[in-house]
């Protein structure tokens, strides 16, 4: 089983629609998460962390169900500028982030919002 | 400057070359990672340096070979590389966390786009 698992999509939405993606890890230890974006041949950036009580930006809410080890991530009112890829990350090494935090990322989910 | 910075952004060279990647941090993180990026593939973790010390090697061929000379820099110098060798080579560092601190993740540089021919 791989330690982060996301469904590679695409996931190809109108404008405004409602989008979830969900992701699922195997170590029941970890502690981290994060959601990073990625543009086309751009670096990761972070979009926003995931902790125990979940976490809301504007369009955006990730979630955490550590009993099914997922993280989810809804946004709201897509746009253009959405169309990314969404890498589900997460910190294996047990308590906040241990003496190196080592990151695990997903393959990514390709979201492409149309108009 | 400000972040991380990777030079250079792409680098085209021959199976005989050797060359470096340089990567500098200005966020005064006490950790840098070297990620490989290929296509269709997810992000793999190459090296760890955490305080200038090397943690984990992920088995990485050894005409990969890595240096932080300081808490601020880390080189990855390339030699005698394979076509499959090309790839996207990111540069991350971060603020590995106490106890009981929140983790903030990792800045990624923007990443040197490598070919090998």
């Amino acid at each position: 089983r791989k330690e982060v698992e996301q469904d590679p999509g695409p996931f190809n939405v109108p404008e405004g629609a409602t989008v979830a993606f969900n992701c699922t890890y195997s170590n029941s230890a970890s502690q981290s998460f994060f959601w990073y974006r990625q543009d086309c041949r751009k670096e990761p950036k972070l979009l926003m962390s995931v902790y125990s009580s979940g976490n809301e930006d504007g369009r955006f809410t990730a979630q955490l169900n550590r009993a099914s080890q997922y993280i989810s991530l809804l946004i709201r009112d897509s746009k253009l500028s959405d169309s990314a890829t969404y890498l589900c990350v997460v910190n294996p090494g047990g308590g906040y982030g241990g003496a190196t935090n080592k990151l695990i990322f997903g393959t990514g989910t390709l979201l492409a919002v149309q108009p | 400057e400000t972040g991380v910075t990777q030079t250079p952004r792409h680098l085209v060279m021959g199976m005989t070359n050797k060359k470096s990647l340089k990567c500098e941090q200005h966020l005064g993180h006490n950790a840098m990672y070297w990620y490989k990026q290929s296509a269709k593939k997810p992000l793999e973790l190459m090296f760890v340096y955490s305080l200038e010390e090397r943690v984990e090697n992920n088995s990485v061929p050894s005409r990969f070979s890595p240096e932080c000379p300081n808490s601020s820099h880390l080189f990855l110098h390339l030699h005698t590389l394979q076509p499959e060798d090309s790839a996207l080579y990111l540069c991350a560092s971060s603020q590995a966390p106490g106890q009981g601190e929140k983790n903030y993740g990792y800045t990624f540089g923007s990443g040197t786009r490598l070919t090998v021919v």
